[in-house]
């Protein structure tokens, strides 16, 4: 079973610096996907940004990108520019080809201190 | 567009009573999922609706249930609540088509308590 592991459950950063939350997972399965989510207080989990495992090019999305290793399975995101609306839970998260279900991790809940 | 949108916010109930959640899918999307989070941890699957039909499912037992509707708005029934049961509960939809899937759109969640 795929399993997925944020070993970070808390970290801070200061307002403008760039932090790093960590992710690493574990498959059999060479095509699948890769998301971060952040879950602000009002609940909702929001898609921050996706990877697919068959493009060796990390993704990126405006302050946001991911240092996606294959081999080491591993999919870190980097928020450069940190604001304070960037304070919220982050998960990483998993999905299979063709597969239903994404495979959360525990987690990583973010501060930003002003 | 309309996004995915969840009834009710919160709900407090009884162990061994039957609870109802509601949602409706962001428009144009034909699979709606449900999962379960409970506090301070990460979602985790508990079914998914494509075509009226489940397709998929997780470690939840029988008493967990549902239904998609022709209109791709989707209900989880929970028979015989039980104590752990108490969990944020959060409806995602998207799209599935012979071109691959589109990513997750989640609701704002219902927040179920029992006691």
């Amino acid at each position: 079973a795929q399993t997925v592991t944020q070993s970070q459950p808390e970290m801070s950063v200061q307002e403008a610096e760039t932090v790093t939350l960590s992710c690493t997972y574990d498959t059999s399965e060479s095509d699948y996907y890769l998301f971060w989510y952040k879950q602000p207080p009002s609940r909702q989990m929001i898609l921050v940004i996706r990877q697919e495992a068959y493009k060796q090019q990390n993704a990126t999305e405006n302050r946001f990108s991911v240092n996606f290793q294959k081999a080491a399975k591993s999919f870190s995101l980097k928020i450069s520019d940190s604001q304070l609306g960037d304070a919220a839970m982050y998960f990483c998260a998993y999905v299979g080809q063709g597969a239903q279900k994404l495979v959360f991790g525990q987690g990583t809940r973010l501060t930003i201190n002003p | 567009e309309t996004g995915v949108t969840q009834s009710p916010t919160h709900l407090i109930k009884t162990r061994g009573q039957q609870v109802t959640l509601r949602c409706s899918s962001q428009s144009g999307h034909n699979t709606v999922s449900w999962y379960q989070q409970a506090l301070g941890q990460g979602p985790q699957f508990i079914f998914q609706y494509y075509r009226e039909e489940e397709n998929g499912r997780g470690n939840f037992p029988p008493r967990f249930s549902g239904l998609q509707f022709p209109n791709y708005s989707s209900e989880l029934n929970v028979n015989a609540l039980e104590l752990d049961d108490s969990a944020l509960y959060l409806c995602a939809s998207s799209y599935i088509s012979l071109m691959g899937n589109s990513p997750l759109h989640f609701g704002n969640g219902t927040r179920l308590t029992v006691t």
